[in-house]
């Protein structure tokens, strides 16, 4: 068990470009959840995976955003045309529900990825 | 729909003294209750969750937590904190049925001061 991991930490773009973030859940983990959080702020939820299946988006993410799962396994984030208002730390967390391996209710966190828009 | 209210956005405490950071939910299902612990430029880390059962929660570091239904509170408490407690804390909401969102409060920064 490695843990929840995100890449890459930091990135730093110019207005009107599009990004990509990555994460990679617990391994055994069904479920792929994605938070923002802006300065001086909870998280807010995004959207989450099921497997490879999108259950619920937020009214948070707009057009520009999309998120796939493609294989059940690690997860990607895409913003495109990004504006200054989408710097924040997006957050990945994984859990467990409905498996063979039980129930885990608890939402294990990664490190995030801090966007910068210029 | 939930939400979570945490009315201090900063407790400033003493080392070795005891700390208490409060929560306060609303909720029209029942909910499981999390508190999480974020240091500077670091993801969330758990540190105790009330499911089902006791309403006394232990968690990590030394921490603990009532769940007090009444007053749909869930604060957070440490008997003699430490400076390497300094961090800021969230406390969280799922509904029990669908167990998929947390929704999160704006936090409190906990400044340890010697």
């Amino acid at each position: 068990d490695t843990g929840v991991s995100q890449n890459p930490r930091h990135k730093i773009t110019k207005r009107g470009q599009n990004v990509t973030f990555r994460c990679d859940p617990i391994s055994e983990h069904n479920r792929l959840y994605w938070y923002r959080q802006t300065l001086g702020q909870g998280p807010e939820f995004l959207t989450y995976f099921q497997n490879e299946a999108q259950l619920e988006k937020s009214r948070l993410l707009s057009d520009r955003f999309s998120a796939e799962r493609p294989k059940g396994s690690f997860s990607t984030l895409e913003i495109q045309r990004t504006e200054q208002g989408d710097s924040a730390m997006y957050l990945c967390a994984s859990n467990s529900i409905g498996t063979r391996s039980g129930r885990t209710d608890t939402q294990y966190f990664g490190p995030g990825t801090r966007l910068t828009v210029l | 729909a939930q939400s979570v209210t945490q009315l201090d956005s900063q407790v400033p405490v003493f080392e070795e003294a005891p700390v208490e950071l409060r929560c306060n939910y609303s909720s029209s299902v029942s909910v499981y209750l999390f508190w999480y612990v974020q240091y500077p430029n670091q993801g969330l880390q758990l540190l105790l969750k009330y499911l089902s059962g006791s309403t006394l929660v232990k968690g990590i570091n030394g921490f603990e937590a009532e769940f007090n239904k009444s007053q749909t509170s869930f604060h957070l408490r440490k008997p003699s904190v430490h400076i390497s407690d300094t961090a800021e804390y969230f406390c969280a909401v799922s509904d029990i049925l669908t167990t998929n969102k947390l929704i999160f409060g704006t936090g409190t920064l906990l400044a340890v001061q010697p």
